[in-house]
């Protein structure tokens, strides 16, 4: 969808490993955004990101850390991952606008923590 | 606090109508109302959008109802392949980067 890709779509670590999710898109989109997504709690914001360098947390951002350097990259790290994180990561982005445009998701990075 | 009711789920026979409807009776009136869907293991899909006209594009149709208190997704010939959870979605007008608030949406089921 609008040119968006996660890497990697799957990922198995262990716990305490830093990982690093990376979203990558086409459309020259000015904000950016990192959800997760696990049953019974629908999707959640994590980060989001208004700008290169410009970023801010979401709702669940305790143990996520977000860059971005170019306006096309937008990375979310675990600095030490835990069992809790297991989820499917989504990444989205919009473009700036009058405001109402919709958001543009990606296909999502299924993360297990073991 | 939920500021949009979906029905969880609902089913509809293939090349028929899918309508889908949406309470959102506290919408405020610089609020759009979204559509998105998910179909399983895959990213949420953008649909349509309005404020308070009808919207059609090449996906579906929205009516929007004149108090604008609630909504009707249209898939007018629906398919299998449009098995998914629908999510309506309301939200205002921004200018920097406010997230989507997904809900627990609609599970359609298109029966062959």
């Amino acid at each position: 969808d609008a040119g968006i890709t996660q890497s990697p779509r799957h990922k198995v670590t262990e716990t305490g490993t830093p990982v690093t999710l990376r979203c990558h898109q086409t459309e020259n989109h000015r904000y950016m955004y990192w959800y997760r997504q696990d049953p019974g709690h629908g999707l959640r914001l994590i980060h989001y990101s208004y700008g290169v360098k410009d970023t801010d947390k979401g709702e669940v951002s305790d143990g996520y850390s977000v860059s971005r350097s170019k306006t096309e990259d937008f990375l979310l790290t675990l600095e030490s991952a835990t069992s809790s994180q297991t989820s499917v990561y989504f990444c989205a982005s919009r473009e700036q606008g009058r405001g109402n445009q919709p958001q543009h998701f990606g296909d999502g990075t299924r993360l297990s923590i073991l | 606090d939920a500021k949009t009711t979906q029905p969880p789920s609902m089913d509809c026979a293939e090349g028929r109508a899918a309508n889908l409807p949406c309470n959102h009776s506290t919408i405020s009136g610089n609020e759009y109302v979204y559509w998105y869907r998910q179909i399983h293991s895959q990213g949420p899909q953008y649909i349509i959008h309005g404020l308070k006209n009808n919207e059609t594009n090449e996906m579906a149709s929205l009516i929007i109802t004149e108090d604008r208190k609630s909504s009707t997704l249209i898939l007018p010939h629906a398919t299998l392949r449009d098995t998914a959870v629908y999510y309506c979605i309301v939200r205002p007008l921004d200018n920097y980067g406010q997230n989507f608030v997904f809900g627990p949406g609609t599970r359609l089921s298109v029966l062959p």
